[in-house]
This record gives structure tokens, C-alpha cells and sequence, in this order.
């Protein structure tokens, strides 16, 4: 059952403290996504990778923001120093470039900085 | 970029039917998708829409005008389980943004 792996599931941290999410796509899959959800925002694009390079970063603030791919089974977002208005759930998607390509979602890393 | 817009909430019965709105200006264009969202879940894809008409999957349908930047997302039969969240996003070259989604409500 191929599925978007992220890890933590859920993470309670300080002010100020880094915070590091990790998403393993669906095998084969070579775009990935990372969204950000807020009740006020709703889902907002951060980065986009293609074929682990990243095309496209500028949702993500980048004083604080960073977004990797080391290899493509692992993508990583790291967020350095947090801050309480970085509360949020964190999603990542994969899909495979085309035209009917739909992007699958993993089950999302709900993040909460006191 | 794209600006998406569709109601924020609805409420219908079980067994009704109900359509959801969905209107986009957007710089490119390259297909529409639903996707449906249960409370403290990931988004799950519904549906997808590239031409114009209709595109019917079991009791979902979904329809897409590119000349009124319009679609929507029509539910029948509706059961208890359809309660969620449905969110319509675009897709230009490769971005897909997402509106900000309809909460359905369904009462028995």
C-alpha cells in the first residue's frame, strides 16, 4: 500500500528551538510538495521539488525556512529558530509530473511552538 | 498567481444532493481538482478536470468551464461519511494551489 510517509506526527516545541520534518514520497514519485494549513490561511504552498531539485520556494519565508531533498526518498523541512505563529500542520505531497497526475498527501506533521 | 473562491460552508440532508462552487483566475491553466478533507486528515483526491464538461465518478461528479474559470463539485446520495471538507486547487505549469474549501455539513 504505497502511501506519503511524515515523521514526526506531531511536535510540541519552544520558541526559538529548530524543528526538523521528514517525508519519504511514494516510490517512483519524483515532485514533491510541502503545504502549510492554518484555519486562516488554509493550505499554502511552501517548495516544490522536481526530480529531487527544487523549483520553486517562494512561499516558504526564507530567514527561517529551509527545504531539502539529500536523496529522493527523503525530503526534508527544517525551520530555524521557530516561532508561535509557525503553529501549523505541515503537509507534504508526491505525485509524478503529467498531465492527470494527482499529488498525494501524507497525514501531516501538526506542529505547535509555545 | 491564482485566486480561488468557493463558499465556506453548506449544509444538506442524507440522501440529498449537493454542489459545490468553485470560481478561479488564474495566469495558467493546466487542470482543476477536488479533493475531499476529514477533520484532522490529509486531503485525498476526488476528482480532476482539464477540458470542458463533466466528469462523473460513482456519486461524485465534477464539472469545469475554462472560458468562466468555473467548476463544480456535485455530491449525490449523500451519506453521513460525506461530512468533510472539499477543497477545489488549480494547477498552472505545476504549482497547484488551494482554495481555502467548503465545510459539508450532513444531518441526518
Amino acid at each position: 500500500d504505497a502511501r506519503v510517509t511524515q515523521t514526526p506526527r506531531h511536535k510540541v516545541t519552544e520558541m526559538g528551538q529548530e524543528v526538523t520534518m521528514r517525508c519519504q514520497p511514494i516510490l517512483g514519485h519524483n515532485t514533491v510538495f510541502w503545504y502549510r494549513q492554518t484555519m486562516m490561511q488554509g493550505l499554502e504552498l511552501l517548495a516544490y521539488f522536481r526530480n529531487r531539485a527544487p523549483l520553486d520556494d517562494s512561499g516558504m519565508p526564507k530567514d527561517r525556512f529551509s527545504a531539502e531533498m539529500p536523496d529522493a526518498t527523503l525530503a526534508t523541512l527544517k525551520i530555524q529558530p521557530s516561532e508561535p505563529r509557525d503553529s501549523a500542520v505541515y503537509f507534504c505531497a508526491s505525485g509524478v509530473q503529467g498531465a492527470q497526475a494527482e499529488a498525494f498527501f501524507g497525514q501531516g506533521t501538526r506542529l505547535t511552538v509555545v | 498567481g491564482q485566486n480561488i473562491d468557493q463558499p465556506t460552508e453548506m449544509t444538506a440532508t442524507e440522501g440529498a444532493i449537493v454542489q459545490i462552487n468553485c470560481t478561479y483566475q488564474t495566469s495558467g491553466f493546466n487542470g482543476l481538482f477536488w479533493y475531499q478533507q476529514h477533520a484532522g486528515e490529509a486531503p485525498t483526491f476526488l476528482s480532476y478536470n482539464v477540458l470542458d464538461g463533466l466528469e462523473e465518478k460513482g456519486r461524485f461528479s465534477s464539472f469545469l468551464s475554462r472560458s468562466k474559470g468555473y467548476s463544480y463539485l456535485l455530491l449525490k446520495e449523500l451519506q453521513m461519511k460525506d461530512s468533510a471538507s472539499y477543497l477545489c486547487a488549480v494547477r498552472d505549469d505545476y504549482k497547484l494551489s488551494f482554495g481555502a474549501g467548503t465545510t459539508v455539513t450532513v444531518r441526518a
